[in-house]
């Protein structure tokens, strides 16, 4: 089974610019979770997704948003983008069976300059 | 709410000594307990999880204890690699949640 996909592996944008990344579960995986990974802050949850319904969101900011389709795959976008947006964006997916075990992408290293 | 402590890093060890990072997590009801493991230039990926309070989790020569008592979840490994080389995070899942608690992490250097 392929793992979980992430697209672009690495962004580079300026302040005020907004960016949407993607993310393809594992196939079957219904769940998929947004994390924000800062050397500062450390691994931030952003938002989780079940069958095209957010069932839990973190404690960002609105200018943080997300989006599951049909299939499963999801995106997250940021708009108006701050340095302080500059972080390693995981996503994970998961099966409702799996016992609470996530699967993580490699990740989207954004850069805002 | 919900959190998880880690031990501050990073950890530097030589090859073949004992490693422990130690976890203690906060949490209502009964948790699921997990350790990830992240490479450098990778993901986060599962090395282990416990279930339920007395549950052991073990996987590529290391182990953790699920102690509810003292709500700890040490992660231990008798002999480190070279290989073994990157950041650990303890996580929970609290029962009925959609949101894993992630430790801030601990980041391990083994020195050959």
């Amino acid at each position: 089974k392929a793992g979980v996909t992430q697209t672009p592996r690495y962004l580079i944008k300026t302040r005020g610019q907004q960016v949407t990344l993607s993310c393809s579960p594992i196939s079957g995986h219904r769940s998929v979770s947004w994390y924000q990974q800062t050397p500062g802050q450390g691994l931030q949850f952003l938002f989780e997704y079940f069958s095209e319904t957010q069932r839990n969101k973190g404690n960002f900011p609105g200018r943080f948003s997300g989006r599951q389709f049909s299939n499963s795959r999801s995106e997250m976008n940021v708009s108006t983008l701050e340095l302080g947006d500059s972080a390693l964006y995981l996503c994970a997916s998961s099966l409702l069976t799996s016992g609470g075990e996530q699967f993580f992408g490699p990740g989207t290293r954004l850069t805002v300059l | 709410g919900d959190s998880v402590t880690q031990m501050e890093g990073p950890v530097t060890l030589s090859e073949e000594a004992f490693l422990t990072i130690n976890c203690t997590y906060t949490a209502t009801g009964y948790p699921s307990l997990f350790w990830y493991v992240q490479y450098p230039g990778e993901g986060l990926q599962l090395l282990l999880k416990a279930t339920k309070a007395d549950d052991k989790g073990s996987n590529k020569g290391f182990e953790a204890t699920y102690r509810k008592e003292t709500t700890s979840f040490h992660l231990e490994k008798g002999s480190v690699q070279v290989s073994d080389s990157a950041v650990y995070f303890c996580a929970l899942l609290n029962t009925g949640g959609f949101k894993t608690i992630f430790g801030a992490g601990t980041r391990l250097f083994v020195k050959a």
